[in-house]
């Protein structure tokens, strides 16, 4: 399987501090994408990296891929009480039709 | 533009009653996805169409459920004689051609629940 693992499972912080969530996957991938989830419903896309990018940054989002390590890290900055979510990675790999997704962390923060 | 759509948002059944699920992809996008979210777990993948045809259908975990896709654009998730352990989110997602590389958009969901 190449089902993306984050890393914590839960996380809670204080508004200001950061939060850096983790991503290990198993196979070879073209790209790794980062979604957040809030009360349980429908996903929304956060930031895409591809296999040839080390570092991508989006606002208060950054992004790293390590694929000698199959890994990846999401770190939020300066978090706000709204960051409060679920967020997943998703793997995307040549010879499989869709991504597959981890089971997620889930972020507290707290005013 | 509009977002997926999906109907309905909740969904009550009894034990062995068939359901239907609907989602409207946004225009143009050819790759719909289904997937399922049981509590606090990640997302299963269930099925991907592209355009009316679906090549993996791999996800999907018994012969009651089964999908289909028409015109390229609503798809519709049938659960035949439900089970309580199909209580589950059921998550709709489109995208443009070329899926490895593009996001998934995804629909608010339809919360089922199986007595």
């Amino acid at each position: 399987s190449q089902q993306g693992e984050e890393d914590p499972q839960a996380l809670s912080i204080q508004e200001g501090e950061n939060a850096t969530m983790n991503c290990s996957y198993k196979t070879s991938i073209n790209n790794l994408q980062w979604y957040r989830q809030n009360s349980g419903r429908g996903l929304v896309h956060l930031i895409l990296i591809r296999s040839n990018e080390r570092e991508k940054h989006s606002g208060r989002l950054r992004v790293t891929l390590d694929t000698s390590k199959k890994s990846s890290s999401l770190l939020i900055t300066a978090s706000r009480a709204a960051d409060t979510a679920s967020y997943f990675c998703a793997t995307g790999s040549s010879g499989y039709s869709t991504l597959t997704f981890g089971k997620g962390t889930m972020l507290l923060v707290s005013p | 533009g509009a977002g997926v759509s999906q109907s309905p948002s909740n969904k009550v059944t009894e034990k062995g009653k068939d359901v239907e699920l609907r989602c409207d992809p946004i225009s143009g996008h050819t790759a719909l996805y289904w997937y399922r979210q049981s509590l606090g777990q990640g997302l299963e993948f269930l099925i991907y169409f592209q355009g009316n045809s679906a090549p993996d259908k791999s996800g999907l975990p018994s012969d009651r459920f089964s999908a289909e896709r028409t015109g390229g654009s609503v798809s519709t998730l049938t659960i035949q004689r439900t089970q309580q352990e199909d209580s589950a989110v059921y998550l709709c997602a489109s995208s443009l051609p070329g899926q490895h590389y593009n996001e998934q958009f995804f629909g608010p969901g339809t919360r089922l629940t199986v007595l």
